[in-house]
């Protein structure tokens, strides 16, 4: 286990298609988080899941945006009608209840570009 | 809300000087504060978090209640320790969002 992975690194889409991302978190994790990340601003806060359950959603999450952790491992980000707006790095990140107790470590992220 | 400033984009600095980064947040209630860290074409990495009380690469952060503050220092810096850091915020009680700020690139040159 080398990680949180994400997949794919980049991404480069047209306005109006649909877009889906994967995350693959560290093994045993059981909480998974989605972030985002614009040109000169730190990561942003979009979604969060215990296990399979998403716990909390950031007002930033529009309903174009679903995101799923169907058996509690990896997770997919999935954007639909893409727009210019939605140009990000697009990080994921995991953590346990434990010793690192609220440690998340990221992955990769990946990055989106939309014409 | 909670909201983490970080009032310097970029601090330049020589090698050997000290190096302050920091940091205000503003929140209601008892938050846990970090720094993470992202060298050139890594990931972003926890550098430290202010329960731990622990000196990481050289580096500390004191959380100052009174001034709401959690400034990341260096006696002296390194080449190495250029990168982009950022402070961050965690809600102790739900344990779930980070909040950063905007981070602040340090340069170090010879």
């Amino acid at each position: 286990d080398t990680g949180v992975s994400q997949d794919p690194r980049h991404k480069i889409t047209k306005r109006g298609q649909n877009v889906t991302f994967r995350c693959d978190p560290i093994s045993e994790h059981n909480r998974l988080y989605w972030y985002r990340q614009t040109l000169g601003q730190g990561p942003e806060f979009l979604t969060y899941f215990q296990n399979e359950a998403q716990l909390e959603k950031s007002r930033l999450l529009s309903d174009r945006f679903s995101a799923e952790r169907p058996k509690g491992s990896f997770s997919t980000l999935e954007i639909q009608r893409t727009e210019q707006g939605d140009s990000a790095m697009y990080l994921c990140a995991s953590s346990t209840i434990g010793s690192s107790r609220d440690e998340q470590f990221f992955g990769p992220g990946t990055r989106l570009t939309v014409l | 809300a909670q909201r983490v400033t970080q009032p310097e984009k970029l601090l330049s600095v020589f090698k050997g000087a000290p190096v302050e980064l920091k940091c205000n947040y503003s929140y209601s209630g008892s938050p846990e504060l970090f720094w993470y860290v992202q060298y050139s074409r890594q990931r972003l990495q926890l550098l430290l978090r202010h329960i731990s009380r622990e000196s990481i690469k050289g580096f500390t952060a004191d959380l100052n209640k009174g001034e709401t503050s959690f400034h990341l220092k260096k006696p002296f810096a390194q080449e190495e320790d250029s990168a982009m850091y950022y402070c961050a915020l965690i809600n102790v009680g739900t344990a779930s969002k980070l909040t950063f700020g905007t981070g602040t690139r340090l340069q170090v040159t010879l």
